[in-house]
């Protein structure tokens, strides 16, 4: 099994559509998790932060699920300039290093 | 502040010669950094850890005598692909950590695009 999961989508939503993605994840020692954004051909950046409590930033909210490990990731009124691949991202067990999932496209039509 | 620069952001070369990709942690010192590979409608995958002053160390299965990494500074990394071949024509990219930012800290260059022909 991946150490983090995702659906590749693509996800095609209209403007102003709600659409959330999940990740999964194996290593249940994780204690912060992080949406990163990354558009074709770039870096990725990041979006946000996921710690127990959630987070909430704007139109974007991050939820954890630790019984079920998994982290989402919800758009409320989605823009044409959220279109990209949104990667899950976890560090790895007593490291400081990052795991990638493959990222879920979204793609947000007019 | 934390930028990291990254150069070149694409280089195409002739199979069988090097290439050089360095890696600047312009505002802040990071005595890590990290070396990434993407390939097309794939995820980043970690390559090998840069550290300052010793030796890099290289996740499973990757070759450290084709990747040759170099860390001789708190603001700069290097990543030499040795011997290229099509095969190693990907998307890397570089990120360094900055303990005294948010998000553990990471910040990623813009990445070099290489063409192996």
């Amino acid at each position: 099994r991946k150490e983090v999961e995702q659906d590749p989508g693509p996800f095609n939503v209209p403007e102003g559509a709600t659409v959330a993605f999940n990740c999964t994840y194996s290593n249940s020692a994780s204690q912060s998790f992080f949406w990163y954004r990354q558009d074709c051909r770039k870096e990725p950046k990041l979006l946000m932060s996921v710690y127990s409590s959630g987070n909430e930033d704007g139109r974007f909210t991050a939820q954890l699920n630790r019984a079920s490990q998994y982290i989402s990731l919800l758009i409320r009124d989605s823009k044409l300039s959220d279109s990209a691949t949104y990667l899950c991202v976890a560090p790895k067990r007593n490291t400081d290093k990052l795991i990638f999932g493959t990222g879920t496209r979204l793609q947000v039509f007019p | 502040g934390a930028v990291v620069s990254q150069h070149p952001s694409w280089v195409i070369c002739k199979s069988g010669t090097s290439v050089k990709i360095e890696c600047r942690s312009l505002d802040f010192q990071a005595t890590t950094m990290f070396w990434y590979r993407q390939f097309p409608k794939q995820s980043l995958m970690l390559m090998a850890t840069s550290n300052e002053g010793s030796k890099a160390t290289y996740e499973q299965g990757v070759e450290k005598d084709k990747f040759l990494i170099n860390h001789a500074s708190l603001t700069l990394s290097t990543l030499t692909v040795t011997s290229a071949h099509p095969e190693d024509s990907s998307f890397y990219i570089c990120s360094a950590r900055d303990l005294n930012r948010d998000g553990l800290g990471y910040t990623f260059g813009s990445g070099t695009r290489l063409t192996v022909v």
